[in-house]
């Protein structure tokens, strides 16, 4: 199975509702990143938070990371229809290979 | 502008004819990297390249070939494509010899192998 696996698949919610979506890993981790991917397109780097940092945040995303439990989670505020995306986490472990989870599809209703 | 691109965009194409597709980058990263993305399945590397004439093995490689000849480019080659190698692929790079930084993606290359 994958290093990063999200939780959940799916998530809907209205406009202005917070969304929230969390990663779990296997093995120790140098970092973690968060990418966001539109329908089909290219994916687009969010956030990095590395393995001794707790938390981030950059505009209305919120990055956590709790290496003792092997999961992040992604916080998206206030949310917008722009938001709508799938969203992966990505782990940097040892080697040099970026593993993806399966992702997480967030749908943001007006 | 700081972009990493991909050609061509759209791709049908027969079994058993060999087809490359090229990716650039214009901001001197030294890893570059190919994914493969399936229904189901994330994002799955394929090859990548700690710097130029350094590849190596990603975790689904069988049936693609890479070359790294020059920093920026980054061709991926299927010398005899079979339908399952029909696939949405995406070329990334990012600064420093690992993926330790963030990734830069291409726009993607929509493969179909008849």
């Amino acid at each position: 199975s994958q290093q990063g696996e999200e939780d959940p698949q799916a998530l809907s919610i209205q406009e202005g509702e917070n969304a929230t979506m969390n990663c779990s890993y296997k093995t120790s981790i140098n970092n973690l990143q968060w990418y966001r991917q539109n329908s089909g397109r290219g994916l687009v780097h969010l956030i990095l938070i590395r393995s001794n940092e707790r938390e981030k945040h950059s505009g209305r995303l919120r990055v956590t990371l709790d290496t003792s439990k092997k999961s992040s989670s992604l916080l998206i505020t206030a949310s917008r229809a722009a938001d709508t995306a799938s969203y992966f986490c990505a782990t940097y472990a040892a080697g040099n290979k970026l593993t993806f989870g399966g992702g997480t599809r967030v749908l943001v209703k007006p | 502008e700081a972009q990493v691109t991909q050609n061509p965009r759209y791709l049908i194409t027969v079994t058993g004819k060999k087809l490359t597709v090229t990716c650039s980058q214009n901001m001197n990263h030294e890893y570059m990297s190919w994914y493969r993305q399936d229904p189901g399945l994330g994002l799955r590397q394929i090859y990548y390249s700690m710097n130029v004439e350094v590849t190596d093995k990603g975790d689904v490689p069988e049936g693609y070939k890479v070359s790294r000849k020059e920093k920026r480019n980054f061709p991926l080659i299927l010398e005899s494509p079979s339908p399952n190698q029909t696939s949405l692929y995406f070329c990334a790079s990012s600064s420093g010899q690992g993926p330790y930084n963030e990734q830069f993606f291409g726009p993607g290359t929509r493969l179909t192998v008849l």
